[in-house]
């Protein structure tokens, strides 16, 4: 089984601040990873698929870069509606596997 | 307007059965993947099971495999998660999911989950 390892596990920033979150993992995935917002008592949504692709209405502020093991999700500059939990999550090889999560906070 | 509306979670004693449903619509039901993917309270997500479109393959999680099957019946645009030999650590919201159509394995469309217990 791949395991995906986040940090931080928590992330304490301003709005208008650049937020970078990291995922890593345990064997390569090329560039099979997304990554999942989740605020407060809602499902997940996807804000990342295949390392670098926004998904649709996504706004532009949200990246994500990175192959093999190493994979970043960056926030331009943070707006309130960011503060949330993000996961990663691989598609390479079944069983798929999500990170633990990394809680974005307001500081 | 794609919709998921997951249903059948509940309280069962451990050892009990569930059956979850999640009725869709909005999309071309059979030409997408379909998943179950739960989280237990204060927890992380976990990746549960997956369906292909057509029903023919399915993938299991090794902590479900052999007590859940996952199922879906094109005719009527639905998705099932048969649990058996349920136990405490099964509890947990059960999301329905949508994979995208040339994304297998991408979540591209949640639905709101439906809460499962397992306690005596």
């Amino acid at each position: 089984e791949i395991v995906l390892t986040q940090s931080p596990a928590t992330l304490s920033l301003s709005p208008g601040e650049r937020a970078t979150l990291s995922c890593g993992a345990s064997q390569s995935i090329s560039n099979f990873l997304a990554w999942y917002q989740q605020e407060p008592g809602q499902a997940p949504t996807l804000v990342i698929y295949d390392a670098s692709n926004r998904a649709t209405g996504i706004p532009a502020r949200f990246s994500g870069s990175g192959s093999g093991t190493d994979f970043t999700l960056t926030i331009s500059s943070l707006e309130p509606e960011d503060f949330a939990v993000y996961y990663c999550q691989q598609r390479s090889t079944w069983p798929y596997t999500f990170g633990q999560g990394t809680k974005l906070e307001i500081k | 307007e794609v919709q998921l509306f997951e249903s059948g979670g509940g309280l069962v004693q451990p050892g009990g059965s569930l059956r979850l449903s999640c009725a869709a619509s909005g999309f071309t039901f059979g030409s997408f993947a379909l998943n179950w993917v739960r989280q237990a309270p204060g927890k992380g997500l976990e990746w549960v099971s997956t369906i292909s479109g057509s029903g023919g393959s399915t993938y299991y999680a090794d902590s479900v495999k052999g007590r859940f099957t996952i199922s879906r019946d094109n005719s009527k645009n639905t998705l099932f998660l048969q649990m058996n030999s349920l136990r405490a650590e099964d509890s947990a919201v059960y999301y329905c999911a949508k994979s995208g159509v040339t994304l297998f394995g991408v979540i591209t469309f949640w639905g709101q989950g439906t809460t499962v217990t397992v306690s005596s």
